[in-house]
């Protein structure tokens, strides 16, 4: 079965710093296109950033120089460190992945909660 | 950034209607555009990719169309468990973008 599971998330204040983690089972993470999308409380889907299976990083304007993802072949993880977050960060985090070029997002993580807030 | 919009942003409908959504990018994306399906509190769940190819295990009551600016997305005949917010996601260029979200409700 084809699974993500995403951990790390919490109460964080503002300026501080978290790093989320997506745990990968039933396929592997360099050979597909991994990506983060967040949703904010009662809003849409927002994309965050992808790490394709070239190896490049590529971000959303508003987490860029913020947020770094990284991807970790032995764990066959995908994370996200998130630094200087700020109240509009304040979101549940998705992981998911892409087979490759022309496809859609197909297996998504249960997401994780990340609250910024003093 | 493409802008996506989609509308309607809600739509009451009962069991058996044909129900579509539009998706308007603001600039061309050929058909690199996806649907998704998202119920309250879960994960969103690809429907369509490359505007009209039905993901496996969806049910064929599903479809998609269009290229360029203009997409739909149609649900044939709406079942009770079609009552949910749908997405549509440009993929032509970073940044990914998605539409606002069409809740389709139970009239």
């Amino acid at each position: 079965e084809l699974q993500l599971v995403e951990s790390g998330g919490g109460l964080v204040q503002p300026g501080g710093s978290l790093r989320l983690s997506c745990a990968a089972s039933g396929f592997t993470v360099s050979n597909n296109d991994m990506t983060w999308v967040r949703q904010a409380p009662g809003r849409g889907l927002e994309w965050v950033s992808v790490f394709d299976n070239y190896g490049n990083a590529i971000y959303a304007d508003s987490v860029k120089a913020r947020f770094t993802i990284s991807r970790d072949n032995f764990k066959n993880t995908l994370d996200l460190q998130m630094n200087r977050l700020r109240a509009g960060d304040t979101a549940v985090y998705y992981c998911a992945r892409r087979l490759g070029y022309g496809y859609g997002l197909d297996v998504w993580g249960q997401g994780t909660t990340v609250i910024v807030s003093s | 950034d493409i802008q996506m919009t989609q509308s309607p942003s809600s739509v009451s409908a009962s069991v058996g209607d044909r129900v579509t959504i539009t998706c308007r990018a603001s600039q061309g994306i050929s058909s690199w555009l996806a649907w998704y399906q998202q119920k309250p509190g879960k994960a969103p769940k690809l429907l369509i990719f490359t505007s009209s190819s039905l993901q496996s295990g969806v049910p064929s009551r599903f479809s998609g169309s269009g290229s360029g600016t203009e997409f739909t997305l149609t649900i044939s005949y709406l079942q009770p468990d079609d009552f949910a917010t749908y997405y549509c996601q440009q993929y032509n260029t970073y940044p990914w973008t998605f539409g606002q979200g069409t809740k389709v409700e139970i009239k």
